[in-house]
Protein backbone atom coordinates (compact mmCIF):
# COMPACT_ATOMS: atom_id res chain seq x y z
CA UNK A 1 0.00 0.00 0.00
CA UNK A 2 1.05 3.49 -0.63
CA UNK A 3 1.96 5.59 1.77
CA UNK A 4 1.36 9.81 2.18
CA UNK A 5 2.80 11.84 4.48
CA UNK A 6 2.01 15.43 4.81
CA UNK A 7 3.96 17.79 6.55
CA UNK A 8 3.82 20.15 8.59
CA UNK A 9 1.03 18.96 10.71
CA UNK A 10 -0.02 22.16 11.81
CA UNK A 11 0.78 25.40 10.34
CA UNK A 12 0.04 28.99 11.72
CA UNK A 13 -0.19 31.71 9.79
CA UNK A 14 -1.43 35.52 8.95
CA UNK A 15 -3.81 36.69 6.57
CA UNK A 16 -1.34 37.50 3.35
CA UNK A 17 1.07 34.42 3.97
CA UNK A 18 2.79 32.19 1.66
CA UNK A 19 1.47 28.91 2.83
CA UNK A 20 3.34 25.91 1.01
CA UNK A 21 2.34 22.34 2.51
CA UNK A 22 4.35 19.14 1.32
CA UNK A 23 2.94 15.86 0.58
CA UNK A 24 5.30 12.67 0.25
CA UNK A 25 4.75 9.16 -1.09
CA UNK A 26 6.19 5.59 -0.23
CA UNK A 27 6.83 5.12 -3.54
CA UNK A 28 5.83 6.81 -6.93
CA UNK A 29 2.45 7.77 -8.02
CA UNK A 30 3.68 9.85 -11.18
CA UNK A 31 0.89 13.02 -10.61
CA UNK A 32 -1.94 10.83 -9.71
CA UNK A 33 -2.51 12.76 -6.93
CA UNK A 34 -5.25 15.05 -5.22
CA UNK A 35 -5.23 18.03 -2.43
CA UNK A 36 -8.64 18.89 -0.81
CA UNK A 37 -9.92 21.64 1.72
CA UNK A 38 -12.14 20.73 5.03
CA UNK A 39 -13.42 22.99 6.83
CA UNK A 40 -15.24 21.81 10.61
CA UNK A 41 -18.11 19.80 10.09
CA UNK A 42 -18.23 20.11 6.31
CA UNK A 43 -17.24 17.72 4.20
CA UNK A 44 -13.96 17.81 1.80
CA UNK A 45 -13.48 19.88 -1.10
CA UNK A 46 -11.60 19.01 -4.49
CA UNK A 47 -8.96 21.78 -4.87
CA UNK A 48 -6.34 20.30 -7.24
CA UNK A 49 -6.04 17.14 -9.21
CA UNK A 50 -3.39 15.40 -11.53
CA UNK A 51 -1.09 16.99 -8.84
CA UNK A 52 -1.53 20.91 -10.40
CA UNK A 53 -4.58 21.01 -12.05
CA UNK A 54 -6.95 23.59 -10.71
CA UNK A 55 -10.32 22.14 -10.30
CA UNK A 56 -12.81 24.63 -11.57
CA UNK A 57 -13.81 27.11 -9.46
CA UNK A 58 -11.01 26.82 -7.04
CA UNK A 59 -8.98 30.71 -6.38
CA UNK A 60 -6.08 30.99 -8.33
CA UNK A 61 -3.97 31.38 -5.20
CA UNK A 62 -3.93 27.84 -5.06
CA UNK A 63 -1.54 25.94 -6.54
CA UNK A 64 -0.30 22.22 -6.88
CA UNK A 65 3.11 20.77 -8.05
CA UNK A 66 5.52 17.91 -8.03
CA UNK A 67 5.43 14.30 -9.61
CA UNK A 68 6.69 11.07 -8.87
CA UNK A 69 7.29 10.90 -4.30
CA UNK A 70 6.83 14.81 -3.74
CA UNK A 71 4.41 17.17 -3.93
CA UNK A 72 3.54 20.66 -2.74
CA UNK A 73 0.16 22.60 -2.52
CA UNK A 74 0.96 26.30 -2.04
CA UNK A 75 -1.04 28.98 -1.10
CA UNK A 76 0.19 32.54 -2.51
CA UNK A 77 -1.45 34.54 -0.32
CA UNK A 78 -3.71 33.60 2.41
CA UNK A 79 -6.98 34.39 2.66
CA UNK A 80 -9.45 34.57 5.71
CA UNK A 81 -11.86 31.70 4.16
CA UNK A 82 -8.69 29.50 3.73
CA UNK A 83 -8.47 28.23 7.43
CA UNK A 84 -8.74 24.97 7.13
CA UNK A 85 -7.41 21.53 7.43
CA UNK A 86 -5.60 20.25 4.04
CA UNK A 87 -5.54 16.76 2.83
CA UNK A 88 -3.73 15.05 -0.28
CA UNK A 89 -4.97 11.52 -1.73
CA UNK A 90 -3.16 9.86 -4.37
CA UNK A 91 -5.09 8.30 -6.94
CA UNK A 92 -2.26 5.89 -8.19
CA UNK A 93 -3.71 2.33 -6.97
CA UNK A 94 -5.83 1.96 -4.08
CA UNK A 95 -6.81 5.31 -3.32
CA UNK A 96 -5.31 6.77 0.15
CA UNK A 97 -5.47 10.00 2.17
CA UNK A 98 -2.55 11.75 3.87
CA UNK A 99 -2.76 12.41 7.87
CA UNK A 100 -3.77 16.68 7.00
CA UNK A 101 -2.37 19.85 7.65
CA UNK A 102 -4.77 21.95 9.80
CA UNK A 103 -3.67 25.86 9.11
CA UNK A 104 -5.03 28.34 11.83
CA UNK A 105 -4.44 31.98 12.33
CA UNK A 106 -1.26 33.41 13.65
CA UNK B 1 -27.17 20.80 -9.57
CA UNK B 2 -24.74 17.47 -8.39
CA UNK B 3 -26.21 16.43 -5.38
CA UNK B 4 -25.30 13.19 -3.20
CA UNK B 5 -27.56 12.72 -0.19
CA UNK B 6 -26.19 10.19 2.30
CA UNK B 7 -28.84 7.93 4.62
CA UNK B 8 -28.63 5.01 7.11
CA UNK B 9 -26.27 6.36 10.07
CA UNK B 10 -26.86 5.51 13.09
CA UNK B 11 -26.28 4.36 16.41
CA UNK B 12 -25.74 0.32 16.58
CA UNK B 13 -24.34 -2.09 18.79
CA UNK B 14 -20.84 -3.90 18.03
CA UNK B 15 -21.28 -7.05 16.09
CA UNK B 16 -24.14 -5.18 14.57
CA UNK B 17 -25.16 -4.32 10.90
CA UNK B 18 -26.52 -1.14 9.00
CA UNK B 19 -26.88 -0.17 5.61
CA UNK B 20 -25.97 3.43 4.30
CA UNK B 21 -27.44 4.82 1.58
CA UNK B 22 -26.21 7.75 -1.02
CA UNK B 23 -28.78 9.50 -3.35
CA UNK B 24 -27.48 10.92 -6.68
CA UNK B 25 -29.43 13.50 -8.66
CA UNK B 26 -27.86 16.92 -11.45
CA UNK B 27 -25.68 13.63 -13.26
CA UNK B 28 -25.25 10.59 -14.95
CA UNK B 29 -24.91 8.52 -12.25
CA UNK B 30 -24.09 5.49 -14.64
CA UNK B 31 -21.19 6.89 -15.69
CA UNK B 32 -19.54 7.66 -12.62
CA UNK B 33 -16.78 5.67 -10.72
CA UNK B 34 -18.66 5.99 -7.01
CA UNK B 35 -16.67 5.79 -3.49
CA UNK B 36 -17.23 5.59 -0.06
CA UNK B 37 -14.90 7.69 2.81
CA UNK B 38 -15.07 7.46 6.47
CA UNK B 39 -13.51 10.06 9.08
CA UNK B 40 -13.48 9.24 12.85
CA UNK B 41 -14.11 12.03 14.93
CA UNK B 42 -11.28 14.13 14.96
CA UNK B 43 -9.22 12.17 12.94
CA UNK B 44 -8.35 12.44 9.38
CA UNK B 45 -9.88 10.88 6.23
CA UNK B 46 -9.81 7.37 5.36
CA UNK B 47 -10.80 6.02 1.58
CA UNK B 48 -13.57 3.11 2.35
CA UNK B 49 -14.33 1.60 -0.94
CA UNK B 50 -15.34 2.42 -4.15
CA UNK B 51 -17.07 0.74 -7.25
CA UNK B 52 -16.88 0.89 -10.80
CA UNK B 53 -19.53 2.88 -13.23
CA UNK B 54 -20.85 -0.26 -14.95
CA UNK B 55 -19.35 -3.38 -14.80
CA UNK B 56 -19.44 -3.44 -10.62
CA UNK B 57 -15.46 -3.97 -10.06
CA UNK B 58 -14.84 -2.86 -6.37
CA UNK B 59 -12.30 -2.19 -3.95
CA UNK B 60 -12.30 -1.80 -0.18
CA UNK B 61 -9.86 -0.47 2.17
CA UNK B 62 -7.93 -3.92 3.77
CA UNK B 63 -9.92 -3.04 7.14
CA UNK B 64 -13.07 -3.64 6.01
CA UNK B 65 -12.71 -6.66 3.54
CA UNK B 66 -15.51 -9.17 4.13
CA UNK B 67 -17.53 -7.13 6.61
CA UNK B 68 -18.45 -4.22 4.38
CA UNK B 69 -20.00 -4.76 0.37
CA UNK B 70 -20.44 -1.73 -1.85
CA UNK B 71 -23.26 -1.88 -4.01
CA UNK B 72 -25.11 0.83 -6.61
CA UNK B 73 -28.46 0.50 -8.65
CA UNK B 74 -28.08 2.76 -11.56
CA UNK B 75 -31.97 2.52 -12.41
CA UNK B 76 -32.74 4.33 -8.72
CA UNK B 77 -29.24 6.50 -9.13
CA UNK B 78 -28.36 5.59 -5.41
CA UNK B 79 -24.78 3.58 -3.71
CA UNK B 80 -25.15 1.69 -1.27
CA UNK B 81 -22.88 0.23 1.95
CA UNK B 82 -24.12 -2.81 3.52
CA UNK B 83 -21.72 -2.99 6.86
CA UNK B 84 -21.64 -5.79 9.22
CA UNK B 85 -19.83 -7.17 12.29
CA UNK B 86 -19.40 -3.37 13.19
CA UNK B 87 -16.65 -2.87 15.35
CA UNK B 88 -16.39 0.56 17.71
CA UNK B 89 -13.53 1.78 15.53
CA UNK B 90 -15.80 1.91 12.67
CA UNK B 91 -17.63 4.96 14.23
CA UNK B 92 -17.10 7.75 11.82
CA UNK B 93 -19.20 10.29 9.17
CA UNK B 94 -19.10 8.08 6.32
CA UNK B 95 -19.22 10.51 3.30
CA UNK B 96 -20.35 9.08 -0.24
CA UNK B 97 -18.57 10.84 -3.30
CA UNK B 98 -18.34 11.13 -6.78
CA UNK B 99 -15.13 9.79 -8.26
CA UNK B 100 -13.47 11.25 -11.19
CA UNK B 101 -11.05 8.17 -12.64
CA UNK B 102 -7.40 9.42 -11.85
CA UNK B 103 -8.86 12.78 -11.02
CA UNK B 104 -10.15 12.53 -7.59
CA UNK B 105 -13.02 12.97 -5.81
CA UNK B 106 -15.25 16.23 -7.07
CA UNK B 107 -18.61 16.04 -5.38
CA UNK B 108 -18.98 14.47 -2.05
CA UNK B 109 -22.25 14.49 0.24
CA UNK B 110 -22.75 16.05 3.34
CA UNK B 111 -22.09 12.22 5.11
CA UNK B 112 -23.91 10.30 8.06
CA UNK B 113 -22.60 9.38 11.66
CA UNK B 114 -22.23 5.81 12.27
CA UNK B 115 -22.02 5.21 15.91
CA UNK B 116 -20.62 1.60 17.18
CA UNK B 117 -21.40 1.45 21.19
CA UNK B 118 -22.57 -0.91 23.08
Amino acid sequence: DIQLTQSPFFLSASVGDRVTITCRASQGISRYLAWYQQKPGKAPKLLIYDASTLQSGVPSRFSGSGSGTEFTLTISSLQPEDFATYYCQQLNSYPSFGGGTKVEIK
Amino acid sequence: QVQLVESGGGLVKPGGSLRLSCAASGFTFSDYYMSWIRQAPGKGLEWVSYISSSDNTVYYVDSVKGRFTISRDNAKNSLYLQMNSLRAEDTAVYYCARAQIAAGLDYWGQGTLVTVSS
